[in-house]
C-alpha cells in the first residue's frame, strides 16, 4: 500500500522554464511533508518542508504547495536549472513519529 | 565531521553470510535512521533510534535485520544469513529532535550487493 505517490517517474523541462512534480497522499494522518533531491551516488538531499498548517512555503527558486483537501503537494523550481537535474522525492511524516514514507521518485531533467 | 558518514561505502557479500554496516550520525543529533533503497524505489524506513534506544524498528523486514546504537551516537546495522533480495543501497540519516518532526540529514549509503 503506497502511502506517498509520486506519479511521474520522469519529467524534462528546458533551462529557465518552471518545473513542477508532484506528490499524492492518502493517509490524512500526515502533517508534515518534505521534498528531497537526489543525485547519483549520493545519499538524499533535503531541499523544502511544510507543515500541514500552511499551504505554502517558498524558499529562493523553490515553493512547496500543499493542498490537503486533496492530499496532493507540488514542489515548483523556477527558474529552473541544469543542476537542478535530480531524482526528486517527496516524504510525509506525522506528529508522534519521526519515520517518514518516501514516495518512488521523479526524475527531472532541465536541459541546457 | 561535519555530515553523516557510511561505511563501508560500497559492500559485496556472498548469500548466506553476515554483514555489519555502520553510521556516523551529525554530532549533536539524538534521532538516528535507517533506510533502505532498492532500485526504482524510494527510501523505506527500517528503524529510528532515539537516544540509544529503538523508538521505532516496525521496519525491519524479519529477524535476520537487527542494529544497534550503544553509546547514542555510532549506530549498526547487522544482518545475518544474507539473501539475495537483501541487495540494495542501505541509508543512515540523523536528526535534531525538537518534539516535531524535523529534516533528517542522509549519508551517502552503503551498496550492498548479494551474490
Amino acid at each position: 500500500d503506497q502511502q506517498v505517490k509520486q506519479n511521474s517517474p520522469s519529467l524534462s523541462v528546458q533551462e529557465g522554464r518552471i518545473s513542477i512534480l508532484n506528490c499524492d497522499y492518502t493517509n490524512s494522518m500526515f502533517d508534515y511533508f518534505l521534498w528531497y533531491k537526489k543525485y547519483p551516488a549520493e545519499g538524499p538531499t533535503f531541499l523544502i518542508s511544510i507543515s500541514s498548517i500552511k499551504d505554502k512555503n517558498e524558499d529562493g527558486r523553490f515553493t512547496v504547495f500543499l493542498n490537503k483537501s486533496a492530499k496532493h503537494l507540488s514542489l515548483h523550481i523556477v527558474p529552473s536549472q541544469p543542476g537542478d537535474s535530480a531524482v526528486y522525492f517527496c516524504a510525509a511524516s506525522y506528529s508522534g513519529t519521526y519515520k517518514y514514507i518516501f514516495g518512488t521518485g521523479t526524475r527531472l531533467k532541465v536541459l541546457a | 565531521g561535519a555530515g553523516v558518514s557510511q561505511t563501508p561505502s560500497n559492500k559485496v557479500t556472498e548469500k548466506g553470510k553476515y554483514v555489519e554496516l555502520r553510521c556516523d550520525p551529525i554530532s549533536g543529533h539524538t534521532a538516528l535512521y535507517w533506510y533502505r533503497q532498492s532500485l526504482g524505489q524510494g527510501p523505506e524506513f527500517l528503524i529510528y533510534f532515539q537516544g540509544t534506544g529503538a523508538a521505532d524498528d516496525s521496519g525491519l523486514p524479519n529477524d535476520r535485520f537487527f542494529a544497534v546504537r550503544p553509546e547514542g551516537s555510532v549506530s549498526t546495522l547487522k544482518i545475518q544469513r544474507t539473501e539475495r533480495g537483501d541487495s540494495a543501497v542501505y541509508l543512515c540519516a540523523s536528526s535534531l529532535t525538537t518534539g516535531a518532526p524535523a529534516e533528517a540529514f542522509f549519508g551517502q549509503g552503503t551498496r550492498l550487493t548479494v551474490v
